[in-house]
C-alpha cells in the first residue's frame, strides 16, 4: 500500500538557517503530495501541495518539488524563523487508490532558536 | 466558505467511561469525512472515514466506533474508554476530488 517516510526529528536550527526536511513516498498510482504544519497545541494546517510530477508547491517561504524519479517531496526554506517552530507532516493522497485517503508520515518536529 | 467544527477542545475522562466527540462541516455537501488520532509524540493514524451518511470504514481494530447520522456530522464514540485511547483526535474533510483536506482544531483526550 501507499506510505510516506519522513526524516526523524527533532530538528534544531538557529534563526535564519536553511531548512530541509526529507520526505519520500511509496505509491502505486499518481498521488498528490502535501505538507501540513501543526503548531503547538493546534490542529493541522495545509502548508503547500503539489498534484503532479515536477510541480513545485510554495507558501510562506517554504517550497517542495514533486520528484517522481526519486519519489520525494522534500520541504525547504531558505531562512527559518522562531515562529516556524512546529511539527511538519508530509502526506499523500491518491484519488484513484485507497479511497483518496490522506496518508501521513510520522512528522518531524522543528525547533528554531533565536 | 467551508468550515469544520470540532468539540470539545479538551476532555479528561476516567477509564471505563463512554466517549462522544462531534465534528460538523459547513459550506459543503457530501464531503468525505475522516477521524485521525495522534498519540503523544507520534504521527497521525487514520481511524475511520466516511464517504456518505451511514457509511463508515474502519482502518484499524480498536475500542472506538464512528457514526455519520447526517451528511455533515461525524461522531467518534466509545462505550468504555481505555488508557490507550488518550491522544489528540482530529476530524477532517476532503472534497470529492480527493485533493486537499481541511482539519478541525482537534480534541485532546486524556483518559485517567
Amino acid at each position: 500500500g501507499n506510505s510516506v517516510t519522513q526524516m526523524e526529528g527533532p530538528v534544531t536550527l538557529s534563526e535564519e538557517a536553511f531548512l530541509t526536511i526529507n520526505c519520500t513516498y511509496t505509491a502505486t498510482g499518481y498521488p498528490s503530495l502535501f505538507w501540513y504544519v501543526q503548531y503547538p497545541g493546534e490542529g493541522l494546517q495545509l502548508l503547500l501541495k503539489a498534484t503532479k510530477a515536477d510541480d513545485k508547491g510554495s507558501n510562506k517561504g517554504f517550497e517542495a518539488t514533486y520528484r517522481k524519479e526519486t519519489t520525494s517531496f522534500h520541504l525547504e526554506k531558505g531562512s527559518v524563523q522562531v515562529s516556524d517552530s512546529a511539527v511538519y507532516f508530509c502526506a499523500l493522497s491518491d484519488q484513484y487508490n485507497q479511497g483518496g485517503k490522506l496518508i501521513f508520515g510520522q512528522g518531524t518536529e522543528l525547533s528554531v532558536k533565536p | 466558505s467551508q468550515t469544520i467544527h470540532q468539540w470539545p477542545a479538551t476532555l479528561v475522562q476516567p477509564v471505563g467511561s463512554p466517549l462522544s466527540l462531534e465534528c460538523t462541516v459547513e459550506g459543503t455537501s457530501n464531503p468525505n469525512l475522516y477521524w485521525y488520532r495522534q498519540a503523544a509524540g507520534r504521527g497521525l493514524q487514520l481511524l475511520f472515514y466516511s464517504v456518505g451518511i451511514g457509511q463508515i470504514s474502519s482502518e484499524v481494530p480498536q475500542n472506538l466506533s464512528a457514526s455519520r447520522p447526517q451528511d455533515r456530522q461525524f461522531i467518534l464514540s466509545s462505550k468504555k474508554l481505555l488508557l490507550s485511547d488518550s491522544g489528540f483526535y482530529l476530524c477532517a474533510w476532503g472534497p470529492e476530488s480527493g485533493l486537499g483536506y481541511t482539519f478541525g482544531s482537534g480534541t485532546r483526550l486524556t483518559v485517567v
